[in-house]
């Protein structure tokens, strides 16, 4: 069964406090791992798809890096406006039980970042 | 980018009665959709796929008469949640794909807050 684990729960920072969140994952032949911005009371918002160890992509002031077990989302220099959830989720192989393209969620980190 | 767009954003009903719950995929067509539930401050957890003219998935543990799925068309899919009660309050999210490549994301309506009175 996949798993996902995120870390820490929640990170608060002063604006331009640069940190990173991270994201454990076990599962078995994987089909990409994906990062998403969730707004309070607003459904997930994607933000980056890695799929190979050593891949990187940025969006502004969010990088995000895989590793065979985990990812890391860097936040660099950080403004109010990137407060959200942010969540790690992966796709596994398929299977017979699979359902698809479903993905499997971590928990979450909630990021606050004040001015 | 691709559109989903869920409606209604929130519901209220009272304990017993039905509440149905729609999902479009407004810019491309969706052979399956993914239905999430939220609890506060937890993360996604999945509830069933939605596959366009057949019967839809469940995960273990989720009764699939108290959550009725149909998706009749590829660009619309509906969850009802049958005989509500207030454990059944929640956040539900629907998703679904554009295409069906390994690394396609999903792409996720805006939820509805569903509260049993």
């Amino acid at each position: 069964e996949d798993q996902v684990t995120q870390s820490p729960e929640a990170l608060r920072l002063q604006e331009g406090e640069s940190s990173s969140l991270n994201c454990s994952y076990t599962v078995s032949g994987l089909r990409g791992l994906f990062w998403y911005r969730q707004d309070p009371g607003k459904g997930p918002e994607f933000l980056f798809t890695l799929y190979s160890a050593g891949e990187e992509k940025e969006k502004e002031r969010l990088k995000a890096t895989l590793t065979k077990k985990e990812s890391f989302l860097h936040i660099t220099a950080p403004k109010p406006e990137d407060s959200a959830t942010y969540l790690c989720a992966v796709r596994g192989p398929v299977s017979i039980k699979a359902a698809g393209n479903k993905l499997t969620f971590g928990g979450g980190t909630r990021v606050l970042v004040k001015p | 980018g691709a559109v989903v767009s869920q409606h209604p954003s929130w519901v209220i009903c009272k304990s017993g009665t039905s509440v149905k719950i729609e999902c479009r995929s407004l810019d491309f067509q969706a052979t399956t959709m993914f239905w999430y539930r939220q609890f506060p401050k937890q993360s996604l957890m999945l509830m069933a796929t939605s596959n366009e003219g057949s019967k839809a998935t469940y995960e273990q543990g989720v009764e699939k008469d108290k959550f009725l799925i149909n998706h009749a068309s590829l660009t619309l899919s509906t969850l009802t949640v049958t005989s509500a009660h207030p454990e059944d309050s929640s956040f539900y999210i629907c998703s679904a794909s554009r295409d069906r490549a390994y690394n396609s994301p999903l792409h996720f309506g805006n939820g509805t807050r569903l509260t049993v009175t």
